[in-house]
């Protein structure tokens, strides 16, 4: 069965630093995909990035990067130059291939707090 | 442009009144998910369409019922709500093809009376 961790239940910085949101994961297949998505506290789910675990170069999105590490099964996530509207709840996910569904495994998501 | 759309944003019903949520998309996305949140939690799948293939989770209640008329329509019922399912309801979707990512819509929080 796959399983998603983030370590972190919060974090703060301040705003214009960077910051690094934890993910492990855990699957046998050698074919997956991690995603991470920002919820803020009016409830959307924001897609932010996506990994693929054959691709060979780190995800980036603008201010979002992923630190992919395969061998330590780790997905990290780094924001660059925070701001204020970074403030949310953070999730990563796993897709499990299953037939056409590509369900998604969340982790327990990290609560992130930019501060002035 | 909302592209995934939840009705209401916010949704009171009583105890065991039975209550609709609805989701539409402009994407034409092949497939379409429901999920649970409760506060401070992750989502919770409770089924999912493929096409109109539908597909329960093991552990979802049969209080939770779904239909899918067509390709921009999906439905949530839940039949006789309980304290318990309060929480904000997400429907998201996805095209089938590659390895794109689920697009949310803003979600129905359920409040329980």
């Amino acid at each position: 069965a796959q399983k998603i961790t983030q370590t972190q239940p919060g974090m703060f910085v301040q705003e214009k630093e960077a910051v690094t949101l934890d993910c492990t994961y855990d699957t046998s297949d050698p074919s997956y995909g991690l995603f991470w998505y920002k919820q803020p506290s009016s409830g959307e789910m924001i897609f932010l990035i996506y990994q693929g675990s054959y691709d060979q170069q780190n995800a980036t999105e603008g201010r979002y990067s992923l630190n992919f590490q395969k061998a330590r099964k780790s997905a990290n996530l780094v924001i660059s130059a925070s701001q204020l509207g970074d403030s949310a709840m953070y999730f990563c996910a796993m897709r499990e291939p299953t037939g056409g569904g590509n369900k998604l495994t969340f982790g327990t998501g990290t609560q992130l707090k930019v501060e002035l | 442009d909302a592209m995934v759309i939840q009705n209401p944003r916010y949704q009171v019903t009583q105890f065991g009144k039975p209550v609709t949520l609805s989701c539409s998309q402009t994407l034409n996305h092949n497939v379409m998910y429901w999920y649970q949140q409760k506060s401070s939690q992750a989502p919770k799948l409770l089924f999912h369409y493929y096409d109109k293939d539908f597909n329960n989770e093991a552990d979802t209640p049969d209080n939770f019922q779904s239909r899918r008329p067509n390709t921009s329509f999906c439905f949530l019922d839940i039949r006789s709500p309980g304290l318990g399912d309060a929480a904000m309801y997400l429907c998201a979707t996805r095209d089938r093809v590659g390895n794109q990512p689920q697009h949310f819509g803003d979600g129905t929080r359920l409040s329980i009376l």
